[in-house]
């Protein structure tokens, strides 16, 4: 079972927008981790955010994490059309389980 | 070092066949995942290794699929027989720790296998 639902499903936008991804987790965690996946590729790894963390910023991406209500946000500033991909969340304490995750779509 | 690499990237099979993926995790790394890629059920946990040791299998959906891994470089995913319910993109992912330790995965590009 999915550990992990993100929230939208699916998200336009026109670049230089804001692109803001949600994150809904079931159980405690150590960490919370986001992916990105362009379309027919594998996963790659965009950050990491550990428990005890409230927020962290890399690069363009800012991530924020409430243990309290169980939930995460993933933050784009200033998109571009190269941030086309989906965007996944993974939790978990001895194996990481993904979420169902958002699709984002910039438009030049 | 060249990343995770799995092989082949397609797959196209007829029902009843046996299926073997494989998967050559980062050097070093000592977990190594297989996961299973469907628009239905999103990206699912097969099974894992810690040091070559399988450590929870609880996600092979049956029998039919068994997975090895002999050596610290190579890992196979076997379906036998496969069905067409089966076809989906198999991704293999290795890391240098267990999450616990607050560590990345890095994942293969993936074998599509299409089961007719």
């Amino acid at each position: 079972s999915q550990q992990g639902e993100e929230d939208p499903q699916a998200l336009s936008i026109q670049e230089g927008e804001n692109a803001t991804m949600n994150c809904s987790y079931k159980t405690s965690i150590n960490n919370l981790q986001w992916y990105r996946q362009n379309s027919g590729r594998g996963l790659v790894h965009l950050i990491l955010i550990r428990s005890n963390e409230r927020e962290k910023h890399s690069g363009r991406l800012r991530v924020t994490l409430d243990t309290s209500k169980k939930s995460s946000s993933l933050l784009i500033t200033a998109s571009r059309a190269a941030d086309t991909a989906s965007y996944f969340c993974a939790t978990g304490t001895d194996k990481l389980i993904f979420g169902t995750g958002t699709r984002l779509q910039v438009f030049p | 070092d060249a990343g995770v690499i799995q092989s082949p990237r397609h797959e196209v099979t007829e029902m009843g066949q046996e299926v073997t993926l494989r998967c050559k995790p980062i050097s070093g790394h000592d977990y190594l995942f297989w996961y299973r890629q469907t628009m239905m059920r999103g990206l699912e946990l097969l099974i894992y290794f810690n040091n070559n040791v399988p450590i929870d299998d609880s996600g092979m959906p049956e029998d039919r699929f068994s997975a090895k891994m002999p050596n610290a470089s190579f890992s196979t995913l076997k379906i036998q027989p496969s069905e067409p319910r089966d076809s989906a993109v198999y991704f293999c992912a290795s890391s240098l720790a267990s999450w616990v330790m607050n560590t990345e995965a890095f994942f293969g590009q993936g074998t599509r296998l299409t089961v007719v």
